[in-house]
């Protein structure tokens, strides 16, 4: 089973501060791991992912995350802040799915809202 | 047009209405999926359609009821809903993973449809 804990529901930011939006997983295979951020009223996009590859993974609009696999954590930062980053930002792990072909199990974090400050 | 396109954006019926929620993607997946939004809650899914077959059904109630043509369309289908389905319905498609064939899970999302029973 596979699960996701988003460590703040709300982070308040200064434009120009840094982000930092923390995310741990829990899975029993290899994940793949998401960041998607979702605009009000808008769909969700995708900012970055890691599939086993570099830990550092560089994403859109200046993002970037960590895979720790000995911490499970994944956590989305950004050196400045700017004003169109406030949204909410979903964390979210793929497990394979469970026969091996199919579609995708994903699960998805509870979501933490980032508000900036101008 | 590309991507992931759902209509209506905007819906408000009645308890008694019929109506659908339409997705059409144009990204070449053989995978889709519903996801229902509310707020204060993390992202739900409903169904997940794999190469036209329907492969999960997250124990949605039966006046919901999903429909896919094609690996390029699905449809929701709304009768007799109840004030508490308001909510936005997002429409998802993914590569569905085969056998043996590596893969990262990344879903693309359609703007979603905004839902309001009166």
């Amino acid at each position: 089973a596979q699960s996701v804990t988003q460590l703040d529901s709300h982070v308040s930011v200064s434009e120009g501060t840094p982000v930092l939006l923390r995310c741990n997983y829990s899975s029993s295979y290899s994940p793949s791991l998401f960041w998607y951020v979702q605009h009000p009223n808008k769909g969700l996009q995708l900012l970055l992912k890691y599939t086993s590859a570099a830990t550092l993974v560089k994403g859109i609009n200046g993002f970037e995350a960590e895979f720790k696999k000995s911490e499970t954590s994944f956590h989305l930062t950004k050196p400045s802040a700017h004003m169109s980053d406030a949204a909410e930002y979903f964390c979210v792990v793929s497990d394979l799915p469970r026969s091996g072909a199919g579609s995708y199990q994903l699960t998805f974090g509870k979501g933490t809202k980032l508000s900036v400050i101008p | 047009e590309t991507g992931v396109t759902q209509t209506p954006r905007h819906l408000v019926m009645g308890m008694t209405n019929k109506k659908s929620l339409k997705c059409e993607q144009h990204l070449g997946h053989n995978a889709m999926y519903w996801y229902k939004q509310s707020a204060k809650k993390p992202l739900e899914l409903m169904f997940v359609y794999n190469f036209k077959e329907q492969t999960e059904n997250n124990s949605v109630p039966s006046r919901f009821s999903p429909e896919c043509p094609n690996s390029s369309h699905l449809f929701l289908h709304l009768h007799t809903l109840q004030p508490e389905d308001s909510a936005l319905y997002l429409c998802a498609s993914s590569q569905a993973q085969r056998e043996g064939r590596l893969d990262t899970g990344e879903l693309f999302f359609g703007e979603g449809s905004r839902l309001t029973v009166l």
